[in-house]
């Protein structure tokens, strides 16, 4: 069964600071994706970044970057110069072969603070 | 246009009542999703339908019904709820129903149950 495991609950920062929030997956899959979503107070899911398994290239987007390691089975995420917009909860996914459709697990999410 | 539209967006309901959530996409998208996200946890599969059929059903009670009128739009049809159904509902779609689809999410329905 496909699992992720965000082990940190809550993060809280001071404007400015860097902070890297946890994902670590579990899969027999050998094709596989990865996601990032951004959910603020709003409530809507929002997209940052998709990774395929065969792709273990780490992505930088202006202050958001990547860090997909097979061998340790994560996929953290760095935010650089966090800002209090920042401030929301942050779900890594994992996407599941199925004969159905297009499967999301979500991880249980990392409430991210950001004050000033 | 890169939106998924859901209405309402709060709704208050008794368990005896009958209501609808609704959930359009003008993305030409032809897989839709429904999920259900109870406070503080993450988002939870309910159903997936994949060129207008019904491809996955997450063995989802059957006082919540899905339906699918054409590829823009997705109905979720509410009878005899129970209080601990209260939660926000996603409704989300993507281009192509393969594994690896990225999901485009409504900002949701916030339901309450009395």
């Amino acid at each position: 069964a496909q699992k992720v495991t965000q082990a940190q609950t809550e993060i809280s920062v001071v404007e400015k600071e860097d902070v890297t929030l946890d994902c670590v997956y579990e899969t027999r899959d050998t094709t596989y994706y990865l996601f990032w979503y951004k959910q603020p107070p709003s409530g809507e899911l929002v997209f940052l970044i998709r990774r395929n398994s065969f792709d273990e290239q780490n992505e930088i987007s202006g202050r958001y970057s990547w860090n997909f390691q097979k061998s340790t089975s994560s996929f953290n995420f760095t935010i650089t110069a966090s800002q209090v917009v920042d401030s929301a909860v942050y779900f890594c996914a994992l996407s599941e072969s199925t004969g159905g459709g297009n499967k999301l697990t979500f991880g249980t999410g990392t409430q991210l603070k950001v004050e000033l | 246009d890169t939106e998924v539209t859901q209405t309402p967006k709060h709704l208050v309901m008794g368990m005896t009542n009958k209501k609808s959530l609704k959930c359009e996409q003008h993305m030409g998208h032809r897989a839709m999703y429904w999920y259900k996200q109870k406070a503080k946890k993450p988002p939870e599969l309910m159903f997936v339908y994949s060129y207008e059929k019904l491809s996955i059903n997450e063995s989802v009670p059957s006082r919540f019904s899905p339906e699918c009128p054409n590829s823009s739009l997705l109905n979720l049809h509410l009878h005899a709820l129970q209080p601990e159904d209260s939660a926000l509902y996603l409704c989300a779609s993507s281009q192509e129903p393969r594994t690896g689809g990225k999901l485009f999410f409504g900002s949701g329905t916030q339901l309450s149950v009395l």
